[in-house]
């Protein structure tokens, strides 16, 4: 079963700041899920990737699927942007199976 | 944009209470799934549904679980006799096949057992 770690726990930044949230796990994948969890509590998908990166306005999202190794940054950060990211994965590898969710990185960033 | 949705948005029931929260996945979607988050933990599996029959659950999804899809379009998760520890926010999510296209989640519902 794959397990999930993500770091940093907790990020502050000023507005403007780079950022980056990186994710690591286990088992091999043919998939990884971005998500971002606003203080209400609701769930937003913000990619799902397979190989190399995407972007999506200021957000780029990486992998590198020999070291099962993601990463989440944020370009120009904005005070909006403060949530919770948060790293999912099929539990089993591969593309079956659902999903095994990190810890997630709390994201405040400050005007 | 196609959305899951859910209701209602936040439920308090009396512990002991069947509650049932509701889920309209996206028309084309063929899996759905219930997730929980207890408040301050990591978003948790519960259970998988494909067609019309549980395809996987986790250890949390015992006896006072169940899920339904009654009509077609509804996605039900039953809670039989709450507990004061099943208070968390409980996520629907769809996706076309499996994991490997994209899942969609509901916005979510809070529930909370007194």
């Amino acid at each position: 079963k794959n397990e999930v770690e993500q770091s940093p726990q907790n990020l502050t930044a000023q507005e403007g700041e780079f950022i980056t949230i990186n994710c690591s796990y286990s088992v091999g994948i043919s998939a990884l899920h971005w998500l971002q969890q606003h203080p209400g509590g609701g769930i937003v998908s913000l990619f799902m990737l397979s190989s190399g990166k995407k972007k999506h306005g200021r957000l780029i999202a990486t992998i590198n699927i020999q070291e099962k190794h993601s990463s989440l940054h944020i370009t120009a950060s904005h005070p909006r942007d403060s949530a919770v990211y948060i790293c999912a994965v099929p539990s089993y590898g591969g593309s079956q199976g659902n999903l095994i969710f990190g810890k997630g990185t709390k994201l405040s960033v400050k005007p | 944009e196609p959305e899951v949705t859910q209701t209602p948005s936040h439920q308090v029931t009396q512990m002991g209470q069947e509650v049932i929260l509701r889920c309209v996945p996206i028309s084309n979607h063929l899996y759905f799934y219930w997730y929980r988050q207890i408040l301050g933990q990591k978003v948790e599996f519960l259970v998988s549904f494909y067609n019309n029959e549980i395809s996987e659950k986790s250890e949390i999804f015992d006896d006072q679980f169940s899920v339904e899809r009654p009509d077609g379009s509804n996605f039900t998760l039953k809670i039989r006799s709450t507990k004061l520890e099943d208070s968390a926010m409980y996520f629907c999510a769809s996706s076309v096949q499996g994991s490997h296209y994209g899942y969609t989640f509901g916005s979510g519902t809070r529930l909370t057992v007194v």
